[in-house]
């Protein structure tokens, strides 16, 4: 079974812009999770999505949005790109549901630098 | 709010010796504990989840174990390729997921 699929893996873009992110999740997995990783915060939970639905939300300014699409594929948006928004962001995909398995399992990540 | 401690944050170990990471806890309802490990520029790998205090899983050199307030991660015999960051993780009774910071292990020939 192929894993969590990112893309793209790396992205340079500069303050101001705007920039999409998308994740493929294992097959049959309905949650999609993002985080963003940080040298100095570690993972932080930035959303989930269980079938086209926002089931929970971090603590992340409105800049940051996502969505997931009919087949579960899911993307992220940040608008108005800040410094501080160079990080390693991370998807990662669960069967989801009630009752349904608790681990996820996580894709390569995209590796954005804001300049 | 669910919090996640691991220490130390850092681990030396030489090719042989056996140690420990800790893993200390406090979430509302506790649905799950995870330990990954995660190479540099990777994403993490899933090692375990634990549901219930007393539950214990192994795989190869490593071992992990849950109790109520924390969760240990014993590395026997590690390996130079054992070196990584171990990430722990817990998900709560609202769903969140909330991650330690990491402990980065490195193993010395």
């Amino acid at each position: 079974k192929a894993g969590v699929t990112q893309t793209p893996r790396y992205l340079i873009k500069t303050r101001g812009q705007q920039v999409t992110l998308s994740c493929s999740p294992i097959s049959g997995h309905r949650s999609v999770s993002w985080y963003q990783q940080t040298p100095g915060q570690g993972l932080q939970f930035l959303f989930e999505y269980f079938s086209e639905t926002q089931r929970n939300k971090g603590n992340f300014p409105g800049r940051f949005s996502g969505r997931q699409f009919s087949n579960s594929r899911s993307e992220m948006n940040v608008s108005t790109l800040e410094l501080g928004d160079s990080a390693l962001y991370l998807c990662a995909s669960r069967p989801g549901g009630t009752g349904g398995e608790e681990t996820q399992y996580f894709g390569p990540g995209t590796r954005l630098l804001v300049l | 709010e669910d919090q996640v401690t691991q220490s130390p944050e850092a681990l030396r170990l030489q090719e042989g010796e056996s140690s420990s990471l800790n893993c200390s806890y406090t979430v509302s309802g506790l649905r799950g504990l995870f330990w990954y490990r995660q190479d540099p520029g990777k994403g993490p790998e899933f090692l375990f989840t634990l549901y219930s205090a007393g539950e214990e899983k192994e795989k190869e050199r490593l071992k992990a174990t849950l109790t109520k307030k924390e969760s240990f991660l014993h590395i026997t015999a590690p390996k130079p390729e054992d070196s990584a960051t171990y990430l722990c993780a817990v998900r709560g009774g609202y769903q969140k997921v909330t991650f330690g910071i990491g402990t980065k292990l490195q193993v010395i020939p």
